[in-house]
């Protein structure tokens, strides 16, 4: 079965610090596809960065950037120099084999 | 920009009522999809659809029926609400060939209490 775990409900982060957020999954397919997504606080749930496991190279997105370990099945997602609208919930997915699995999110609080 | 609407943010309803979340998109998008998100669950797909008039059941269709007569238009129905239906819920919608591996774009969300 594929499955999407993130080990941490809630993370905390001092502004301007950096921040990672853990994310391993499960499956047998060698081709698939791994997001990362925000959800803010009474807002909509926006794509942060979306990886293509034939990728080798990590996908960044400004401030945000991942480290994918393939064979150790780990996508964690990295904020740099958090800043107080970065605060949100974060859910990692995995895309495949024609289905999407969703992580149980982190909750990020950035303190000022 | 892309846009996805929702018909409710908000939702009060009675146990056993029939309830409609509509769900609109305005960048023709191929894909349209239903999921309901609670507290420590993440998101659960319920529906989505391919095409027009074409629907596959996700992970947690039993007590939700869909339709999709129009491309832009994906509706959720509740054929009898119950109080275990109580969730936020939230349509998304995407380009590309059936499937997930597309980036989705979502609504605001419906928070639908039934009591």
């Amino acid at each position: 079965a594929q499955t999407v775990t993130q080990s941490q409900p809630e993370m905390s982060v001092q502004e301007a610090e950096t921040v990672t957020l853990s994310c391993t999954y499960d499956t047998s397919e060698s081709d698939y596809y791994l997001f990362w997504y925000k959800q803010p606080p009474s807002r909509q749930m926006i794509l942060v960065i979306r990886q293509e496991a034939y990728k080798q190279q990590n996908a960044t997105e400004n401030r945000f950037s991942v480290n994918f370990q393939k064979a150790a099945k780990s996508f964690s997602l990295k904020i740099s120099d958090s800043q107080l609208g970065d605060a949100a919930m974060y859910f990692c997915a995995l895309e495949s084999n024609y289905q999407l699995i969703w992580g149980a999110g982190t909750k990020l609080i950035i303190k000022p | 920009d892309v846009k996805v609407t929702q018909s409710s943010r908000y939702l009060v309803k009675r146990t056993g009522e029939k309830v409609f979340l509509e769900c609109v998109q305005d960048m023709d998008h191929e894909n349209m999809f239903w999921y309901r998100q609670d507290p420590g669950l993440g998101l659960r797909l319920i529906y989505f659809s391919y095409d027009v008039k074409m629907k596959e059941k996700g992970d947690i269709p039993e007590g939700y029926s869909v339709s999709r007569e129009k491309k832009e238009r994906f509706s959720l129905i509740l054929e009898s609400a119950s109080t275990n239906q109580t969730s936020m819920y939230l349509c998304a919608s995407s380009f590309g060939s059936r499937g997930f591996s597309y980036e989705q774009y979502f609504g605001p969300g419906t928070r639908l209490t039934v009591t």
